[in-house]
């Protein structure tokens, strides 16, 4: 049982560069998430997905877009990166939406350096 | 508008101290559910504890024990007999309003645990 997935483990793009972030999960979880942890900062929510076709705007949302095609996929897309994006991204899952019934499991994140 | 805080930014104590992390959530919401994460040196988020907001008889699992008071809007974590493995940062999200929002951080609080 791998849990959530993130990859990559790191990335370094240049600025206007394009990239996807690719987080699966494989507990069948309805609700997915991104987070973005800066130093100081604690984790701020991105995207959020209440089920497949489904998602919805978090705190941070400017700069990333999301899809949810499948239950267990929810990749997070940077169009033009910019060096404000240089963080580490975390993707998570819940049993029922936004961690109220279940905890969130979490991947090992993402750590992307935009130059 | 919610608020969770954690005014300790970091905390230092010897080996075997009884240590409390603070953390406080104001919120207008009378249905919610609060949470601790633990992020160790090597990066990975991990769940510690959930606590509805209807709950307030103090937990202990094992060295670990949480207070929780509705009252104050606060909800402590303490640890005895601290360890060095215990060194992580730590982290209080409430879930606000029980919806799909996500799990709102707290911005941590540095823990160190000197031999």
């Amino acid at each position: 049982n791998a849990g959530v997935t993130q990859t990559p483990k790191f990335q370094v793009l240049k600025t206007g560069q394009s990239m996807t972030l690719q987080c699966a999960q494989d507990m069948n979880h309805e609700y997915m998430s991104w987070y973005r942890q800066d130093p100081g900062m604690g984790l701020r929510l991105i995207h959020y997905s209440v089920g497949a076709g489904i998602t919805d705007q978090g705190e941070v949302p400017n700069g990333y877009n999301v899809s949810r095609s499948t239950t267990e996929d929810f990749p997070l897309r940077l169009l033009s990166a910019a060096p404000s994006q240089t963080s580490v991204y975390f993707c998570a899952s819940s049993y029922s939406q936004g961690g109220y019934n279940s905890p969130l499991h979490f991947g090992n994140g993402t750590r992307l350096t935009v130059t | 508008a919610q608020k969770v805080t954690q005014a300790q930014t970091e905390i230092s104590v010897v080996e075997k101290e009884d240590v409390t992390l603070d953390c406080v959530y104001e919120t207008r919401d009378t249905t919610y559910y609060l949470f601790w994460y633990k992020q160790p040196p090597s990066g990975e988020l991990v769940f510690l504890i959930r606590r509805n907001s209807f709950d307030e008889q103090n937990e202990i699992s094992g060295r670990y024990s949480w207070n929780f008071q509705k009252s104050t809007s606060s909800f402590n974590f303490t640890i005895t007999a601290s360890q060095v493995v215990d060194s992580a940062v730590y982290f209080c999200a409430p879930s606000p309003g029980g919806g799909a929002d996500g799990l709102t951080f707290g911005k941590g609080t540095h823990l160190i645990i000197q031999p």
